[in-house]
């Protein structure tokens, strides 16, 4: 069954913390993983990674996909407490258009 | 304002009826997606549409049916509802590919 585990589920830091998000997953025929940023309301797309090794960045934000391993991380460095919210990873479902497999996040607060 | 807009934002509504949740996507997207955000399920897809023809199905109940009519809005009609279909419901639109932009979310509450 294709599923997609994030670890740790949640995260207290302090600003100017660095932390690092994991995301698992299995699925047949993958295509691309995708991080999100949900505070609120509504995800906000991050990255969307396919090719493994290659790092993506923005800004504080960074996430590297292993397609070997299975996994993703997303790194946010010098956290802000505006960097509070969930994270989300997905993965595409197999010969399903383009719907996406969505772990249940990890909840990351940042205090000051 | 990231384009895809959704009515209502929030509805509390009893068991045993029926909602209509409405979705316009961003101008130029052909493809709707709907999601259910529940506490305990996390972000599950229930149903896409491409220009108006069901493309994939996902975790969609029966009681659950969605359609994409030719101005490209979509509606979601949840019927006999139950309180486990309490939830953050949310609409996504793409031109077609791999990223794409989520509505606000219609907050359902039943009772």
């Amino acid at each position: 069954e294709d599923k997609v585990v994030q670890s740790p589920l949640s995260l207290v830091v302090h600003e100017g913390d660095t932390v690092t998000l994991n995301c698992s997953y299995e699925v047949t025929n993958f295509r691309s993983l995708l991080w999100y940023k949900q505070e609120k309301k509504a995800p906000t797309f991050l990255f969307m990674l396919t090719s493994s090794g290659i790092e993506k960045k923005s800004g504080r934000l960074s996430s590297i996909l292993d397609k070997k391993e299975l996994f993703s991380i997303l790194n946010i460095t010098a956290t802000q407490t505006g960097d509070s919210a969930v994270y989300l990873c997905a993965v595409h479902y197999p010969n399903s258009g383009y719907a996406l497999n969505f772990g249940k996040g990890t909840s990351l607060l940042v205090t000051p | 304002d990231s384009g895809v807009t959704q009515t209502p934002k929030h509805l509390i509504t009893a068991t045993g009826q029926r909602v209509t949740l409405r979705c316009s996507p961003r101008s130029g997207d052909l493809s709707v997606y709907w999601y259910q955000q529940s506490l305990d399920q996390g972000l599950q897809f229930l149903i896409q549409y491409y220009n108006g023809e069901e493309r994939a199905k996902g975790n969609i109940l029966e009681r659950f049916s969605a359609q994409q009519f030719p101005d490209l809005h979509s509606e979601l009609n949840l019927s006999s509802l139950e309180l486990g279909d309490s939830a953050l419901y949310f609409c996504a639109s793409s031109e077609e590919g791999y990223g794409y932009t989520f509505g606000s979310g219609t907050r359902l509450t039943v009772v």
